[in-house]
């Protein structure tokens, strides 16, 4: 079967730094996706991994593990407006279009 | 900046009626998708949608359940017989290829009432 686990909420201070993690178990790996969900809004594209290592995009970078199973999203210089859900999702195992999705990390972010 | 539309944006509908929810991908895109979120749960992928065919469906994605691309602009999700189970938010999503460095784009979700 395939899971993601990612914490349910987190809570940072403006300016500061944040990592948000993700472990996934699929029966195969095809790559891992980051959204961003404002609440009752639609996910927006963040970032996608599909080899080890770190993407830097700005004030975001995503990290991938494969051997681990674990990915995290890392938020620099936090702003008020980064307060959202944060989507771990990774392409299912031999599809080319199905997203398995994570339940989400809210992230609160306080002045 | 070009993006998904939907429409409407909140529907009610009686427990047992058929339902349609509108969408219009980004107009270049070949690529289209439909996922719904329960209210405080996971997205969840219904179906993906290429060259006028259903390309991959979810378990969720049953009977009860089609889509159409009726005209060059538009992409439907109907639902026939709705239960109560289908309140959720239905998003529709489009990418102009399935190649995942190219993301897909999201509307901004139409929230669907059974009564």
């Amino acid at each position: 079967g395939q899971n993601i686990d990612q914490p349910t909420e987190m809570t940072a201070t403006e300016g500061a730094i944040v990592q948000i993690n993700c472990t996934y178990q699929t029966s195969g790996f095809n790559g891992l996706f980051w959204y961003q969900q404002h609440a009752g809004e639609a996910p927006t594209f963040l970032s996608y991994n599909v080899l080890d290592g770190l993407e830097e995009k700005g004030r975001f970078s995503s990290f991938l593990s494969r051997s681990k199973g674990y990915s995290y999203l890392l938020l620099k210089e936090l702003q008020m407006k980064d307060s959202a859900s944060y989507l771990c999702a990774v392409r299912a195992p031999g599809s080319n279009y199905q997203l398995i999705w994570g339940a989400g990390t809210k992230l609160i972010i306080k002045p | 900046e070009p993006e998904v539309t939907q429409t409407p944006s909140h529907q009610v509908t009686q427990m047992g009626q058929e339902v349609i929810l509108r969408c219009v991908p980004i107009s270049n895109h070949l690529y289209f998708y439909w996922y719904r979120q329960i209210l405080g749960q996971k997205v969840e992928f219904l179906v993906s949608f290429y060259n006028n065919e259903i390309s991959e469906k979810s378990e969720i994605f049953d009977d009860q359940f089609s889509v159409e691309r009726p005209d060059g602009s538009n992409f439907t999700l109907k639902i026939r017989s709705t239960k109560l189970e289908d309140s959720a938010m239905y998003f529709c999503a489009s990418s102009d290829d399935p190649n995942p460095n190219q993301p897909q784009h999201f509307g901004d979700g139409t929230r669907l009432s059974i009564l």
